[in-house]
């Protein structure tokens, strides 16, 4: 596997259903990151683990509950969604800024399709 | 603060038009300028990107120029395939704020035969 990897692609679910999101790098960054995509919406960042640190979005709902154990790991742990959070989960993953310097150009995984019923 | 305005979609052309995305950015520092395009059911893929101003980034004959007087950073292709139908975002990065992207809203590109 090259680049940044997610799955399960595609995931329909019950709003009492609990079910993680995976995503793994195998760039070797130090920095990862949680974005929600909605139609006609700016990309929205929901979290960054980043030199071990974790940076959130103050305004992600805690039902979306964010996990790294590792540099390379990252996941993203459901429950009790509502049908509003349906959307496309993007992964990324970068060099910290403070230490790649001018600029932490992100790598995107291809994304999970989530449909919350 | 940090912003990216992008123009609104969709936006349709034919094989071989000139392309022109806008984007423009508020920054509170010195930020780097970013495209990046999704093709369908893909994730973001880097198009080509800036650090400064007066850089020109260019990929896949797609280019950009960082302006600070504008600050402005408009998309460019001479001609345009019909493999170039995407999503484009414009986007931005400020050492300031670490690791903190801003990215605009995307603008749907369709080229028809």
């Amino acid at each position: 596997e090259t680049g940044v990897t997610q799955t399960p692609r595609h995931l329909v679910m019950g709003m009492t259903n609990k079910k993680s999101l995976k995503c793994e790098q195998h760039l070797g960054h130090n920095a990862m990151y949680w974005y929600k995509q909605s139609a006609k919406k700016p990309l929205e960042l929901m979290f960054v683990y980043s030199l071990e640190e974790r940076v959130e979005n103050n305004s992600v709902p805690s039902r979306f509950s964010p996990e790294c154990p590792n540099s390379s790991h990252l996941f993203l742990h459901l429950h009790t969604l509502q049908p509003e959070d349906s959307a496309l989960y993007l992964c990324a993953s970068s060099q910290d800024p403070r230490l790649a310097g001018w600029y932490n150009e992100q790598f995107f995984g291809p994304g999970t399709r989530l449909t919350v019923l | 603060g940090n912003s990216v305005t992008q123009m609104e979609g969709p936006v349709t052309l034919s094989e071989e038009a000139f392309l022109t995305i806008n984007c423009t950015y508020t920054a509170t520092g010195y930020p780097s300028l970013f495209w990046y395009v999704q093709y369908p059911g893909e994730g973001l893929q880097l198009l080509l990107k800036a650090t400064k101003a007066d850089d020109k980034g260019s990929n896949k004959g797609f280019e950009a120029t960082y302006r600070k007087e504008t600050t402005s950073f408009h998309l460019e292709k001479g001609s345009v395939q019909v493999s170039d139908s995407a999503v484009y975002f414009c986007a931005l990065s400020d050492l300031i704020t670490g690791n903190q992207f801003y990215f605009g809203t995307g603008t749907s590109l369709t080229v028809i035969p």
